[in-house]
């Protein structure tokens, strides 16, 4: 029953490295979202999916980029990382709209 | 647009008092509304949801909310704070018709012995 998993689980980057994190979901589900959290921030959309193939931008896109090749994984990736990156990074899904997502436990990510 | 402010950053409660958490949301359409519940070093979990019917709505570990329309709010309560409930707690509020769900700040509760 695992639901949501992302990997890594926690990541140091310098400046300037790129790298994925990888989000999977065995619910089946045809939205996923990455959200990154900041202390007195809550949530800030940086992009999400609506179906295999698909992607859009949320709230917080730049520097970042997403695919979404198979309906189970949607990944993020980090072409260039900045301190200003350093975050806890969450992935979730969910089916139809009146749905809660669902969560991973995040990834911690450093960028010194 | 949407957005949703919830007052407080922190809250304090004694172990056995209520907990009142407040939420106000602001949305052009009927929203989904929802409670999620975060732990030290873990992901966000659903407490509660309003979608149709009934605007008192139950989730897990005692807690419920009241959706109240005019005044646009969706406060959590629970009639007697437990030492597990010291968490984080978000309100969180979906357009129908919409993909994506928008989060508010968060309000720390602790509970004091």
């Amino acid at each position: 029953n695992a639901g949501v998993t992302q990997t890594p689980k926690f990541r140091v980057l310098k400046t300037g490295q790129s790298m994925t994190l990888l989000c999977a979901q065995d619910m089946n589900h045809e939205y996923m979202y990455w959200y990154r959290q900041d202390p007195g921030m809550g949530l800030r959309l940086i992009h999400y999916s609506v179906g295999e193939g698909t992607t859009a931008k949320g709230e917080v896109p730049d520097g970042y980029n997403v695919s979404r090749l198979k309906k189970q994984n949607f990944l993020l990736g980090l072409e260039s990382a900045a301190p200003s990156q350093t975050s806890v990074y969450f992935c979730a899904s969910s089916s139809i709209e009146n749905q809660p997502q669902h969560f991973g436990d995040g990834t911690r990510l450093s960028i010194l | 647009a949407q957005s949703v402010t919830q007052l407080g950053s922190h809250v304090s409660v004694s172990e056995g008092a209520l907990v009142l958490l407040r939420c106000n949301y602001s949305s052009s359409v009927p929203p989904y509304l929802f409670w999620y519940v975060q732990y030290p070093n873990q992901g966000l979990q659903l407490l509660l949801k309003y979608t149709t019917g009934a605007t008192l709505v139950k989730g897990i570990n005692g807690f419920e909310a009241e959706f109240k329309k005019s005044e646009t709010s969706f406060h959590l309560t629970k009639p007697s704070a437990h030492m597990s409930d010291a968490a984080e707690y978000f309100c969180a509020v979906r357009n129908t018709g919409g993909f994506k769900t928008i989060f508010g700040a968060g309000t720390r509760l602790f509970v004091k012995a």
